[in-house]
């Protein structure tokens, strides 16, 4: 089992640019959540997909931010266009069936916006 | 509006004592308390989890304790060591249904085991 796989690892990029976040569930999970993790807010629920339909976006910070999940095995969140004070670490996180029993998170991707 | 308050925000405790992370939270459809612990460049992982039909809940040196009237749980460190420094989060779900795969986080808390 390789896990949640997020990429890339790090991010910099300069303010204004897009910026595109990539993430694989674990085979068989049918919910996946995007989170964002500041030292000033914590971890914050973005999204949030079941069977690939997005459930609840009520924690997307604004319209310059966008989440996709083509298929079972991809997601996406997009940052268009980038500002510094999205810097932060966002992880991708997915589960199996009902409830929210056993998230297993990736790694993240840490962003820096300049 | 922050449903999960955690304290402290950060601790330091001697190997071999005991760490004691505290949560409260508002929200009484609240059904699942998971315990995530994160080491520093990882996702947070699942340490252990309980339900309000039990008090307690022990596995290997963490025990979670449970408090349904008064809201609030916590998570207790025994015997802490070194490879325990690590920031915890506290969390919760209500039940299984349409809301029921969104955890909401506690603010978190850095543990320091000095050897």
């Amino acid at each position: 089992d390789a896990g949640v796989i997020q990429s890339p690892r790090h991010e910099v990029t300069e303010m204004g640019q897009e910026v595109t976040l990539r993430c694989k569930p674990i085979s068989g999970h049918n919910s996946l959540f995007w989170y964002r993790q500041t030292m000033m807010r914590g971890l914050e629920l973005l999204i949030y997909f079941n069977n690939n339909v997005p459930i609840d976006d009520s924690g997307m910070p604004e319209d310059r931010f966008s989440a996709k999940m083509p298929n079972a095995s991809f997601s996406t969140l997009k940052i268009q266009p980038s500002e510094p004070r999205d810097s932060a670490v966002y992880f991708c996180a997915s589960t199996r069936g009902q409830g929210a029993y056993g998230y297993t998170f990736g790694s993240g991707t840490r962003l820096t916006v300049v | 509006q922050q449903q999960v308050k955690q304290s402290p925000q950060s601790l330091i405790v001697q190997k071999g004592g005991i760490s004691i992370i505290n949560c409260a939270y508002e929200n009484t459809a609240f059904d699942y308390f998971p315990w995530y612990q994160q080491f520093p460049g990882k996702g947070p992982a699942l340490l252990i989890a309980i339900r309000p039909d039990v008090s307690e809940k022990k596995e290997g040196r963490f025990t979670i304790s449970f408090n349904k009237s008064a809201k609030q749980f916590s998570l207790h460190i025994m015997d802490s060591q070194p490879g325990d420094s690590a920031t915890y989060f506290c969390a919760a779900s209500v039940a299984p249904g349409a809301a029921g795969n969104k955890l909401t986080f506690g603010g978190g808390t850095r543990v320091l085991v000095k050897p």
